[in-house]
């Protein structure tokens, strides 16, 4: 089977920088996506990583390690905006090329 | 952006009653999927569709069913409601790896 996991919460300040990890253990592994959500609004997407390395997309970055099963998103200079819910979710050959999510990450930035 | 809709947003109903939630997309896409959520939750993959007349059940037992007659429209039917049924249903398309939600359907079922 799928196997992910990612913190439940984490807290962070108004412009400071917050990482979530997500790892994962999956039968093949094709690429890795990360997804915001606020309460109550369906999922957007943020980024999609295939390789190995880092990928910038303004205030986000997602990581990836293929070999160690792990990557982690970064949010920089955070706004109260930013409070919401960030989904790991893996696409694996196993599981019909379908995604398989994690529980999520529900980030709090305070003032 | 992605042109995905879903209907009724919001559905308070009786137990017994059948409902349809709809979704339609406008991209395209062959894939479309439907998803289960309960609040703070993670989301669980219940029915999926590849293209017009192929619909597979996803990773969680669901009691609705579903039909794909076009490829821009794929509603989820539930026969009998039932207030485990309560969630929210969120239909997602894509055409290659990246999924598009739709808004989502809080169904609460009395």
């Amino acid at each position: 089977g799928q196997n992910i996991d990612q913190p439940t919460e984490m807290t962070a300040t108004e412009g400071a920088i917050v990482q979530i990890n997500c790892t994962y253990q999956t039968s093949g592994f094709n690429g890795l996506f990360w997804y915001q959500q606020h309460a109550g609004e369906a999922p957007t997407f943020l980024s999609y990583n295939v390789l190995d390395g880092l990928e910038e997309k303004g205030r986000f970055s997602s990581f990836l390690s293929r070999s160690k099963g792990y990557s982690y998103l970064l949010l920089k200079e955070l706004q109260m905006k930013d409070s919401a819910s960030y989904l790991c979710a893996v696409e694996a050959p196993a599981a019909g090329n379908k995604l398989t999510f994690g529980g999520g990450t529900r980030v709090l930035v305070k003032p | 952006e992605a042109d995905i809709y879903q209907t009724p947003r919001y559905l308070v109903i009786g137990t017994g009653k059948k409902i349809t939630l709809e979704c339609s997309q406008t991209m395209g896409h062959d894939k479309m999927y439907w998803y289960q959520q309960d609040p703070g939750m993670e989301l669980h993959l219940i029915h999926y569709s590849y293209g017009v007349n192929s619909t597979e059940k996803g990773d969680l037992s669901s009691e609705s069913t579903v039909s794909r007659i076009r490829t821009e429209h794929f509603p989820l039917t539930l026969e009998s409601a039932r207030p485990s049924h309560t969630s929210q249903y969120l239909c997602a398309s894509s055409r290659g790896a990246t999924q598009y939600f739709g808004p989502g359907t809080r169904l609460t079922v009395l």
